[in-house]
């Protein structure tokens, strides 16, 4: 066990709608990252929080946004979704985030699939 | 750009023979991080082993070690005495100082046969 939850772990949903899709971090971690996995592009990193902060953005889809909650939990809203949202999102956390170099620690991910 | 590449899509081995999951990078940074993850079929994604891009020593974690040639950019992972519980995806990643986010390659799949 990590230490990073997520849920739910498993959402299945209709093209065009939207889902939230929530994560909390270990304990005393700042930064959470999410990172999205699918067959065809691998995983991929799409954004950062840092204390509540945006501090990098990846391939992230305009569709797709995030936050970071005072308590350090995030959610990641995916909206107008398309079948090839379709994939494992996973959130993961580290101590700091600042200097990089660190240790991630991963969440057991959500699987989303959009019919 | 910023790659991973991991040159084996899928490894077989047998169960307590040893095994090297191959791993090339390429960052034009000098300051960061290497690890293995483990990605068992529960898709769970489990760190096995990191190293520091400025620690020559290769790094250890009971069975598990790397050979981390930094001149080449390479960073190989050694499974000795492997057992089936470690049939799974294993992805190769690094991160920097200026980028935290961790940049994977597409994986090897291992299977361990009895």
């Amino acid at each position: 066990d990590s230490g990073v939850t997520q849920t739910p772990k498993h959402l299945i949903t209709a093209t065009g709608q939207r889902v939230t899709l929530r994560c909390s971090p270990r304990s005393g971690d700042l930064s959470v990252y999410w990172y999205q996995q699918s067959l065809d592009q691998g995983l991929q990193f799409l954004i950062q929080y840092y204390n509540g902060e945006e501090r990098a953005k990846g391939n992230i889809l305009e569709r797709f946004s995030a936050q970071q909650f005072p308590d350090l939990h995030s959610e990641l809203n995916l909206s107008s979704l398309e079948l090839g949202d379709s994939a494992l999102y996973f959130c993961a956390s580290s101590s700091s985030g600042r200097g990089a170099r660190e240790t991630q620690y991963f969440g057991p991910g959500t699987r989303l699939l959009v019919l | 750009a910023q790659t991973v590449t991991q040159s084996q899509p899928e490894m077989s081995v047998q169960e307590a023979e040893t095994v090297t999951l191959s791993c090339t990078y390429d960052t034009s940074e000098s300051d960061y991080y290497l690890f293995w993850y483990k990605q068992p079929p529960s898709r769970q994604m489990i760190l096995v082993i990191r190293q520091e891009a400025y620690k020559q020593q290769n790094a250890t974690e009971n069975r598990f070690s790397v050979n981390f040639q930094k001149a080449a950019k390479s960073f190989s992972l050694k499974i000795s005495d492997s057992q089936l519980g470690d049939a799974a995806m294993y992805f190769c990643a690094y991160n920097t100082r200026s980028q935290g986010n961790l940049i994977f390659g597409k994986g090897t799949k291992l299977s361990v046969k009895p």
